[in-house]
């Protein structure tokens, strides 16, 4: 079974600031690696994914996450945060193809919370 | 419109009550997914559906039970609600091929059980 650990639960950072939310899994298998975004009042929606290639992915608003098999690794990046990215994001792991299709397992949430 | 609905949005109901919560997608996908959300412990699995005839537990399905009624239909059931089910539920879909591994999520039913 795969698992994910988010190390924050939550992160303030100031507009305009960069910031780095962490994410490590731990699986036995190859892994896909997805980050999710939760705003207030919504439903989660796909920020980015790492399937497979290169190991730096970019994905909508201006995040990029970079996959480190060493070190089990897929932290959330964005180099220059605003009021708006103010939401709950959420690492999550899939098995892929084999053994479960794509059941998601998610780690616990990150809270980031841009002020002005 | 939505492609994924869920009714009711919120519902306060009692200890011992049977409650039926409803999702609906337009999206053409076979896979369904219910989730709950509790703060801190981030979303887990209730139950999956891969497709009207393939119903799978997830890792918390003790308590609940669900109904695939067609392709775009996927009810789930607290046939005696509980204070511990308080949480906001949420329905997902995903396609079977292609784009198989992205799920697409619902607005979420937040639950209290009194």
């Amino acid at each position: 079974a795969q698992s994910v650990t988010q190390l924050d639960s939550q992160v303030p950072v100031f507009e305009e600031a960069p910031v780095e939310l962490r994410c490590n899994y731990s699986s036995s298998v190859s892994v896909y690696l997805f980050w999710y975004v939760q705003y207030p009042n919504q439903g989660l929606q796909l920020l980015l994914k790492y399937l497979s290639g290169s190991t730096l992915v970019k994905g909508i608003n201006g995040f990029e996450a970079e996959f480190n098999k060493s070190q089990t690794s897929f932290h959330l990046r964005k180099p220059s945060v605003h009021i708006s990215d103010t939401a709950e994001y959420f690492c999550a792991v899939s098995r892929g193809l084999t053994g479960g299709g794509n059941k998601l397992t998610f780690g616990t949430g990150t809270q980031l919370k841009v002020e002005l | 419109d939505a492609d994924v609905t869920q009714t009711p949005r919120n519902r306060i109901t009692k200890t011992g009550k049977r409650i039926m919560l409803e999702c609906s997608q337009t999206k053409g996908h076979d896979r369904m997914y219910w989730y709950r959300q509790d703060p801190g412990l981030g979303l887990r699995l209730i139950y999956y559906s891969f497709d009207v005839k393939d119903i799978n537990k997830g890792e918390i399905s003790d308590g609940y039970s669900v109904s695939r009624q067609a392709q775009a239909k996927f009810s789930l059931s607290l046939e005696s609600a509980i204070p511990n089910q308080t949480a906001l539920y949420f329905c997902a879909t995903s396609d079977a091929g292609g784009d198989f591994y992205e799920q697409y999520f619902g607005p979420g039913t937040r639950l209290t059980v009194t």
